[in-house]
């Protein structure tokens, strides 16, 4: 079935600090890929998305690049912001074993805390 | 603000209870969907609504259903309640029934079994 595996957190850094979540996902046929953000006592929000290999999803200085070769959508931003602290799951579109029906498989999350 | 609302916000209840969970999606969506995020198993997919038919199904159990009004509102029941089932419960919709597409989450509903 489809999984979607990423960094065990937590993780913390400093203001300005380069920022890495990896991501590797497991999927029949061509999956889409997400990555969702949820803020403290809030609802996910989407962060970025790309829909085929070697697309780049950007956003809020977040970038992730779809690699097919290595299955990975790792998630980097240069330089983090006590504002980025949240949760970051990574989720996968593909889909179900019957071959129809796409839906959401997500990652368990990586608690991002980001210190002045 | 995402534009999809929950009700209510928070639920306190007894094992062996029943539970009503609300979700509005955003205007001009169609399709619902319902996920349990809890500690222990993450955020799982629980089932989708497009325009008042089911359309897709994951972990729910046999004790939850869920239903799509023609208003577009959707309910997730919860019945025979156990302490297991303590966690926070979103709802997400989108534009047309492909779950690629990007959903937009609601606030969640926070259900805590006692």
């Amino acid at each position: 079935g489809n999984s979607v595996t990423q960094m065990e957190g937590p993780v913390t850094l400093s203001e300005e600090a380069f920022l890495t979540i990896n991501c590797t996902y497991t999927a029949t046929g061509y999956p889409s890929l997400f990555w969702y953000v949820q803020y403290p006592g809030e609802g996910l929000q989407l962060l970025l998305k790309a829909t085929k290999a070697d697309d780049k999803g950007s956003n809020k200085g977040f970038e992730a690049t779809y690699r097919k070769e290595t299955t990975s959508f790792h998630l980097e931003k240069g330089s983090v912001q006590v504002s980025d602290s949240a949760v970051y799951f990574c989720a996968l579109s593909a889909a179900g074993s019957g071959g129809s029906n796409y839906k959401l498989t997500f990652g368990k999350g990586t608690l991002l805390t980001v210190n002045p | 603000d995402s534009g999809v609302t929950q009700t209510p916000k928070h639920l306190i209840t007894a094992t062996g209870q029943r539970v009503t969970l609300r979700c509005s999606p955003r205007s001009g969506d169609l399709s619902v969907y319902w996920y349990q995020q809890s500690l222990d198993q993450g955020l799982q997919f629980l089932i989708q609504y497009y325009n008042g038919e089911e359309r897709a199904k994951g972990n729910i159990l046999e004790r939850f259903s869920a239903q799509q009004f023609p208003d577009l509102h959707s309910e997730l029941n919860l019945s025979s309640l156990e302490l297991g089932d303590s966690a926070l419960y979103f709802c997400a919709s989108s534009v047309g029934p492909s779950g690629g597409e990007t959903q937009y989450f609601g606030p969640g509903t926070r259900l805590l079994v006692l």
